[in-house]
């Protein structure tokens, strides 16, 4: 069984449109949760970071953290041609630094 | 200012040989790793670093070595390179362990052929 699982894609949306990330993870003693973004060729760039069950927003981007169900995503809004990257979910289970990370999904924004 | 820098970017080598790859932080970090991110852009962690004291050591093999001079710098030391070795290989840090976040450096994409 796979830690962290994301769906590979590719993910395609209109520009303009809202695009939905998914993540499940299988340690429930996780403690922090965090998306990267990767261009191809380029290094993982943090876009947001989670602790808390809930929303946290940051301008265009919303991370939704459900600890009961294991589950944790990446809205992104008014989805740009820029925003095309493979999308890293990565969930660190706080006791020894032990950050792991999903495969990715690849999003497409078509303008 | 480049806050992770790494050195080189391309590494091509043969089987066999043995070189090192270099990765400096200025962020004032206390915890350093690396990453292989294979072909199918699966990023695994390799080491991590906290105060020059190994903290994680995934399975890896002992061909792989990390080396840290001091607390901004992690270097990675591969022997007898495999071609199975071929990635991309990442440095990162964090402020400390635990729930930290961490910053990426560019990257070294090694080929070995």
């Amino acid at each position: 069984q796979k830690e962290v699982e994301q769906n590979s894609g590719p993910l395609s949306v209109p520009e303009g449109a809202i695009a939905s990330l998914n993540c499940t993870y299988s340690d429930r003693g996780s403690q922090s949760f965090f998306w990267y973004r990767q261009y191809s060729g380029k290094s993982p760039e943090l876009i947001m970071f989670i602790y808390s069950n809930g929303d946290k927003e940051d301008g265009r981007f919303t991370a939704q953290l459900n600890k009961a169900s294991q589950y944790v995503s990446l809205l992104i809004r008014d989805s740009q041609p820029s925003d095309s990257a493979t999308y890293l979910c990565a969930v660190n289970n706080g006791d020894n630094n032990d950050m792991r990370f999903g495969a990715g999904t690849r999003l497409t924004v078509k303008p | 200012d480049t806050a992770v820098s790494q050195t080189p970017k391309y590494l091509v080598t043969q089987m066999g040989n043995d070189k090192s790859i270099k990765c400096e932080q200025n962020l004032g970090h206390d915890t350093m790793y690396w990453y292989k991110q294979d072909s199918k852009k699966f990023l695994k962690i390799m080491f991590s670093y906290n105060n020059k004291e190994l903290i994680i050591n995934e399975t890896v093999p002992n061909r792989f070595s990390p080396k840290s001079p001091d607390k901004a710098h992690l270097n990675l030391h591969i022997n007898s390179l495999e071609l199975g070795d071929s990635a991309v290989y990442f440095c990162a840090s964090s402020q400390t362990t635990g729930f930290h976040e961490q910053y990426f450096g560019p990257g070294t994409r090694l080929t070995v052929t």
